[in-house]
């Protein structure tokens, strides 16, 4: 079956702009979870969300943001982009709780 | 805030030797386990995963080792392959049940292997 698919794979902003990346997890997985990668700070946890819910949510501020569609489709949001924003964004997806996460090919976002 | 770490951010073996990979965590509530492998361009692969009751899991060339006491995980890779080489993260969460929601990763180690 098709693993999580991530749209685009790769973007260039400017700052203050504003971004959405899109997240598709396997088909049946009603848990999303979204994490940030960066050679300074390694894979951080942005938030979680389980059916349109956002279950839990890392350190990160308010300009990162998102949702969950009923079809388990996530997006995320990052407004006033900031240079420190460049990053792999990583989107995961398992059946819930207790159960390992598979891993999307990431967007790589350059912000300048 | 609490993290999850590795201890060598390199380590280079022999093709055909046996590798163990190390990380150390410091969340006393952690009681679900993931060993990842990322490639260069590609995001972290499921490798192995161990609940905190019990002290060894094995699966195919892979063993991992928790010891609860001194909060210590391994992940040995028997027989090393060309294919091995990438960085492995451990990753931990506290969520009672086990869980693979918000997810804490340690830095990484870069698996090089020499022919």
């Amino acid at each position: 079956k098709a693993g999580v698919t991530q749209t685009p794979r790769y973007l260039i902003k400017t700052r203050g702009q504003q971004v959405t990346l899109s997240c598709s997890p396997i088909s049946g997985h009603r848990s999303v979870s979204w994490y940030q990668q960066t050679p300074g700070q390694g894979l951080q946890f942005l938030f979680e969300y389980f059916s349109e819910t956002q279950r839990n949510k890392g350190n990160f501020p308010g300009r990162f943001s998102g949702r969950q569609f009923s079809n388990s489709r996530s997006e995320m949001n990052v407004s006033t982009l900031e240079l420190g924003d460049s990053a792999l964004y990583l989107c995961a997806s398992s059946w819930g709780r207790g159960n390992e996460q598979y891993f999307g090919p990431g967007t790589r976002l350059t912000v300048t | 805030g609490e993290s999850v770490g590795l201890h060598l951010p390199t380590l280079s073996v022999q093709e055909g030797d046996n590798s163990i990979i190390n990380c150390a965590y410091s969340n006393s509530a952690s009681d679900y386990f993931i060993w990842y492998k990322q490639e260069s361009g590609k995001g972290p692969q499921f490798i192995i995963d161990i609940r905190s009751n019990m002290d060894k899991r094995q699966g195919q060339r892979v063993t991992v080792l928790l010891n609860k006491t001194v909060k210590h995980l391994s992940l040995q890779i028997a027989a090393t392959q060309p294919g091995d080489s990438a960085v492995y993260f451990c990753a931990e969460t506290p969520y009672s049940g086990g869980g693979a929601d918000g997810l804490t990763f340690g830095k990484g180690t870069h698996l090089i292997i020499q022919p």
